[in-house]
């Protein structure tokens, strides 16, 4: 079965700085997709960026980018000049490709990471 | 264009009690899924609908928790003689396909007091 871990229950940044988020995940699929959620207080996910493990190039949502390294199971993101509205949970998920018999795209996400901002 | 919506958006409940979550998906999305989040933890998969049909309901806890879609839009999950450890935000999510990315609604959160 397939898992997930983000090992940072909290992370704090400055107002204007960068802060990377850790994710780790434990498969033995070699085609899936990684996603990071941001969840704020009014408890709705959004899509903060998606990750096709196809794909070598890392993917980026304009203040947003992942570091995806295949071989080592790591999946984490970078959120550059970070701001108020930064502050949320943020999570990470792995869903397998439709490729793998008995997969109906649910996602596995991790316990997540608390995320506040400085000003 | 309207996301998806839960109603209610807090539910409090007795132990022993029988309660039902409404899930509106987006308009047009056949694919649709069920998940809990209890305190401190992520989502947690619970069942997932392909138009009317459950396709897959392996994350359902117990015999006490059932899903229905009967038109293929809107969704009801119910909970039968519910348990203080049933207490969490129950999400519902859609997407077009299940290959696309799924869009959650802000959550149902329910108290089992």
């Amino acid at each position: 079965a397939q898992t997930v871990t983000q090992s940072q229950p909290e992370m704090s940044v400055q107002e204007a700085e960068t802060v990377t988020l850790s994710c780790t995940y434990d498969t033995s699929e070699s085609d899936y997709y990684l996603f990071w959620y941001k969840q704020p207080p009014s408890r709705q996910m959004i899509l903060v960026i998606r990750q096709e493990a196809y794909k070598q190039q890392n993917a980026t949502e304009n203040r947003f980018s992942v570091n995806f390294q295949k071989a080592a199971k790591s999946f984490s993101l970078k959120i550059s000049d970070s701001q108020l509205g930064d502050a949320a949970m943020y999570f990470c998920a792995y869903r397998s490709s439709m490729n793998y018999g008995g997969s109906q795209g649910n996602l596995i996400f991790g316990k997540g990471t608390k995320l506040s901002v400085k000003p | 264009g309207a996301g998806v919506s839960q109603t209610p958006s807090n539910k409090v409940t007795e132990k022993g009690k029988y309660v039902e979550l409404r899930c509106d998906p987006i308009s047009g999305h056949t694919a649709l899924y069920w998940y809990r989040q209890s305190l401190g933890q992520g989502p947690e998969f619970l069942i997932y609908f392909q138009g009317t049909g459950a396709a897959d309901d392996s994350g359902l806890p117990n015999d006490r928790f059932f899903a229905v879609r009967p038109e293929g839009s809107v969704s009801t999950l119910k909970i039968q003689r519910t348990e203080r450890g049933d207490s969490a935000v129950y999400l519902c999510a859609s997407s077009p396909t299940s290959l696309d990315t799924q869009y959650f609604g802000p959550g149902t959160r329910l108290t089992v007091l």
